[in-house]
């Protein structure tokens, strides 16, 4: 099983469309948790943090589900400014080494459609 | 947010020569700095993790004699891709983070690299 798995997509949707992304990890004893954007052949941005609780910014919902260990991200209403590839990132702690050991998701890959 | 200044944006060398890229963080301490490699169409690739002041991990399949990686201080660490190939032509990114601050990754623009 590999350690952060995505939907590779492509996922094509009208605007104004919901869209739902997952991303599951195989470490439980993963710490933190991103949601990154990338535009083509540019370096990913952050999008949002992905809180226990649940985070919501404008348009983009992340949530933390630790028991089943996968992460989410929906965008509503969804804009063509929204096509990008969308990583999952989780950092899983200290790994042997004594180093951080940050994984990526593979990326889902959003058209958003006119 | 944090920025995090990688240079240069893109390079062109020739089959034989060495490539030093460099990426700072200019607003924060970087304890951790992370070097991947993206090949088009795909998911970045994990390179390797270097904390300030100790020897990079490099991951599996990673020759650490080829790709050089220095982190001397909290705010520098340089890749240097050593007798470039031209199978080693790809988009090179690097992060920074301050985890024990539990701070996200900030990432350099990239560099795009070419090998003629």
């Amino acid at each position: 099983r590999k350690e952060v798995e995505q939907d590779p997509g492509p996922f094509n949707v009208p605007e104004g469309a919901t869209v739902a992304f997952n991303c599951t990890y195989s470490n439980s004893a993963s710490q933190s948790f991103f949601w990154y954007r990338q535009d083509c052949r540019k370096e990913p941005k952050l999008l949002m943090s992905v809180y226990s609780s649940g985070n919501e910014d404008g348009r983009f919902t992340a949530q933390l589900n630790r028991a089943s260990q996968y992460i989410s991200l929906l965008i509503r209403d969804s804009k063509l400014s929204d096509s990008a590839t969308y990583l999952c990132v989780v950092n899983g702690g200290l790994g042997s080494g004594g180093y951080q050991k940050v994984t990526f998701g593979t990326g889902t890959k959003l058209q958003v459609i006119p | 947010g944090a920025v995090v200044s990688q240079h240069p944006s893109w390079v062109i060398c020739k089959s034989g020569t060495s490539v030093k890229i460099e990426c700072r963080s200019l607003d924060f301490q970087a304890t951790t700095m992370f070097w991947y490699r993206q090949f088009p169409k795909q998911s970045l690739m994990l390179m390797a993790t270097s904390n300030e002041g100790s020897k990079a991990t490099y991951e599996q399949g990673v020759e650490k004699d080829k790709f050089l990686i220095n982190h001397a201080s909290l705010t520098l660490s340089t890749l240097t891709v050593t007798s470039a190939h031209p199978e080693d032509s790809s988009f090179y990114i690097c992060s920074a983070s301050n985890f024990r601050l539990n701070t996200e990754a900030f990432f350099g623009q990239g560099t795009r690299l070419t090998v003629v």
